[in-house]
C-alpha cells in the first residue's frame, strides 16, 4: 500500500463548478498535509499546507483533513478555467522527516 | 522574491556527454532539492542538501552528481546518462531542512539521446 494515495483521474468538470480532489493516507501519525497545483510542463506550485485536522480556507480554496479516516481534501470553488492542472497531494509521513511524500496527482479540466 | 530559476530550460544530450544543470534561490533557504518527474507521475526526491551539506541521496546512481558551491545555487552535473533518464528535472528550496513548504523551479526538461 502506498503511503499516500491519490485517483489519477482525469477529472473535467464545467466552469463554476465545486470540485472535490481526494487522497487517503495509510498512517495515522502523518500531521502535516499539503496540495501542490502544477499546470502542464511547470514546476509544482504550493497551493495550501495544513496541518492536523479541521479545515482550512484561502479564497476558493479548502483543503480538510480528516484524520479519524485518514482522509484528505481539496475544494475549489466557483472553478476557473484557469484552474485546469494537475493537483498533487503530498506529506512528509512524520514530523521530522525531510522528504515528501507525493500522491499520483489528479490531471483537473474545466471547461468553459 | 520567491522565485527558484533552473537553467537550461531544455537539455538535449548523448549518453556520452557531459553536462550540468543550474539552480538559484535568493530567499534565504537553507535546504535545496532535487526531483526527477517522468510524464504523469509526482516528483521523485534525487537529493537534499541542508545547510549546503548533502543530507539525502534516494540511492541515486552516481552518473548524476550533485554539488552545492554556495547556500544558493545548486548543481547537478548529468554524465554518461541513460535514455531512461530523460525527464523533468525539478529544484526545490525550503526555508530550512525541516520544511514541508517547498518552492519549486519551472524545472529542466532533459532528453538523452
Amino acid at each position: 500500500q502506498k503511503e499516500v494515495e491519490q485517483d489519477p483521474g482525469p477529472l473535467s468538470v464545467p466552469e463554476g463548478a465545486i470540485v472535490s480532489l481526494n487522497c487517503t493516507y495509510s498512517n495515522s501519525a502523518f500531521q502535516y498535509f499539503m496540495w501542490y497545483r502544477q499546470y502542464s510542463r511547470k514546476g509544482p506550485e504550493l497551493l495550501m499546507y495544513t496541518y492536523s485536522s479541521g479545515n482550512k480556507e484561502d479564497g476558493r480554496f479548502t483543503a480538510q483533513v480528516d484524520k479519524s479516516s485518514k482522509y484528505i481534501s481539496l475544494f475549489i470553488r466557483d472553478s476557473q478555467p484557469s484552474d485546469s492542472a494537475t493537483y498533487l497531494c503530498a506529506s512528509p509521513g512524520f514530523q521530522g522527516a525531510q522528504k515528501l511524500v507525493f500522491g499520483q496527482g489528479t490531471r483537473l479540466t474545466i471547461n468553459p | 522574491d520567491t522565485e527558484v530559476t533552473q537553467t537550461p530550460k531544455h537539455l538535449v544530450m548523448g549518453m556520452t556527454n557531459k553536462k550540468s544543470l543550474k539552480c538559484e534561490q535568493h530567499m534565504g533557504h537553507r535546504a535545496m532539492y532535487w526531483y526527477k518527474q517522468k510524464a504523469k507521475k509526482p516528483p521523485e526526491l534525487m537529493f537534499v542538501y541542508s545547510y549546503e551539506k548533502l543530507s539525502i541521496n534516494e540511492s541515486v546512481p552516481s552518473r548524476f552528481s550533485p554539488e552545492c558551491p554556495n547556500s544558493s545555487l545548486l548543481n547537478l552535473h548529468l554524465h554518461a546518462l541513460q535514455p531512461e533518464d530523460s525527464a523533468l528535472y525539478l529544484c526545490a528550496s525550503s526555508q530550512k531542512s525541516v520544511d514541508y513548504e517547498q518552492y519549486f523551479g519551472p524545472g529542466t526538461r532533459l532528453t538523452v539521446t
